[in-house]
């Protein structure tokens, strides 16, 4: 099955700043790539995904790239502020047929982001 | 438009005990999919629906989880007898199917002691 790597676990950075996290994936097939952001205590909400026929793409302050033929992908959010402070897991999927994505989640990398 | 809804929000039992939880997906949404986070982890899938269909239970632990999805909408997850390793934030997400963003519910935070 498909196993994902998130690094790092957590990460430090002062306002205003930028972060980036990396994620790699096992499996060939995966096709589709979301990252979510969970407060502490809330659901998990989307904040950008990408498919495999686009290598990057943006929204405001974010942009997620992906390396097909390394098999990872990346978030960048730019111009942090303290409220980008949360816990980002990205995920990986193949899909099944017309049934959807079971998403296989990395184990999530902390940010703070300090005034 | 109305997000999934999930209940109960918390549940403490001890071990062997029996617990079931409820997912209302969003209207209209034919995939579901059921996921267990633990503490520091990223959510791990237990099981998706296709409608009231399984399509992926392969992570489900079958000796002592179930699942159904009866009428192709809400869906409810059962643990039966719980363990303590079970303790974790049970969450539901639905999607309009292939290719399309999972939206996931508020969870259900088990504690087994």
């Amino acid at each position: 099955g498909e196993n994902v790597e998130q690094h790092p676990s957590t990460l430090s950075v002062q306002e205003g700043d930028s972060a980036v996290i990396k994620c790699t994936y096992s499996d060939s097939a995966s096709n589709y790539f979301p990252w979510y952001k969970q407060e502490l205590g809330k659901r998990p909400q989307l904040i950008i995904d990408i498919r495999s026929n686009v290598g990057e793409k943006k929204d405001q302050r974010i942009a997620v790239t992906l390396n097909k033929t390394a098999k990872h992908f990346s978030l960048h959010i730019t111009e942090t502020q303290p409220e980008d402070s949360a816990v980002y897991f990205c995920a990986a999927s193949p899909p099944h047929s017309n049934s959807g994505y079971a998403l296989n989640f990395g184990k999530g990398t902390s940010l703070l982001v300090t005034p | 438009e109305a997000g999934v809804a999930q209940s109960p929000r918390y549940k403490i039992i001890e071990k062997r005990q029996s617990v079931a939880f409820w997912c209302n997906p969003i209207s209209g949404h034919a995939t579901l999919y059921w996921y267990q986070q633990i503490l520091g982890q990223g959510p791990k899938l237990l099981i998706q629906f296709q409608n009231n269909g399984v399509v992926d239970d392969s992570q489900l632990p079958k000796d002592r989880f179930s699942a159904e999805r009866l009428k192709g909408v809400d869906s409810t997850l059962k643990i039966q007898p719980a363990k303590l390793e079970d303790s974790a934030v049970y969450l539901c997400a639905s999607g309009q199917g292939a290719q399309e963003t999972q939206y996931f519910g508020p969870g259900t935070r088990l504690l087994v002691l």
